[in-house]
């Protein structure tokens, strides 16, 4: 079943502010992927995070790991209408399985 | 165009029936992984071809299989449909076998949207 929870599922922001999504499990991750789907797309690998406490920016999103490595996060900054879709985390464990968090809907508002 | 090719794009059958959904991997990608994504339940993992080996299982009914042939193209089969069945299944593909702290990057094809009548 579901591994990793991510919250909040929806988040609507004005254009220029900031947005946070997590993505949190009961059990020690062994990697956090990230990735974005626009509506209507399919999803595009953003990042993947594999060390305790690694941080890793990409322009304007900052993506974290926890130190214990059973949460993430994805910041983005200064939000664009670009940014519009769904954010979704996932874990790959060490049987090949991957496991996705419910995602997160972001909407723009200009 | 992330490289993925997946066919049809639409899908739509009665209760009861069989399909294929077909995937062409990125030219060169070993593994391929077929999932799930419906409004309910999210993106599902269903299943892991490396190589024309199944390598890993998610949760994959007994009425679906999969097959990954020797150029490297898979097919999911879907049986038995039921209306729950209706979603979005997507293909990925990757140059290697993924999972655990290897590098996990996947490419993800347009996807099939299946709709059980």
């Amino acid at each position: 079943g579901q591994q990793v929870m991510q919250i909040p599922q929806y988040q609507h922001v004005q254009e220029g502010e900031d947005f946070t999504t997590y993505c949190n499990s009961s059990t020690t991750l062994s990697n956090i992927q990230w990735y974005k789907q626009r509506p209507g797309g399919h999803p595009v690998f953003l990042i993947q995070l594999v060390k305790s406490g690694e941080v890793k920016k990409q322009k304007r999103l900052t993506f974290q790991f926890g130190e214990a490595k059973k949460n993430s996060s994805l910041h983005i900054t200064a939000t664009q209408t670009t940014d519009v879709g769904t954010y979704f985390c996932a874990e790959s464990n060490t049987g090949n399985q991957f496991y996705f968090g419910t995602g997160t809907s972001l909407t723009v508002i200009p | 165009d992330s490289g993925v090719t997946q066919t049809p794009k639409h899908l739509i059958t009665a209760t009861g029936q069989r399909v294929t959904l077909r995937c062409s991997p990125r030219s060169g990608d070993l593994s391929v992984y077929w999932y799930q994504q419906s409004l309910d339940q999210g993106l599902q993992f269903l299943i892991q071809y490396y190589n024309g080996e199944e390598r890993a299982k998610g949760n994959i009914l007994e009425r679906f299989s999969a097959q990954q042939f020797p150029d490297l193209h898979s097919e999911l089969n879907l049986s038995s449909l039921e209306l729950g069945d209706s979603a979005l299944y997507f293909c990925a593909s990757s140059p290697r076998l993924a999972g655990g702290p290897a590098y996990n990057e996947q490419f993800f094809g347009p996807g099939t949207r299946l709709t059980v009548l």
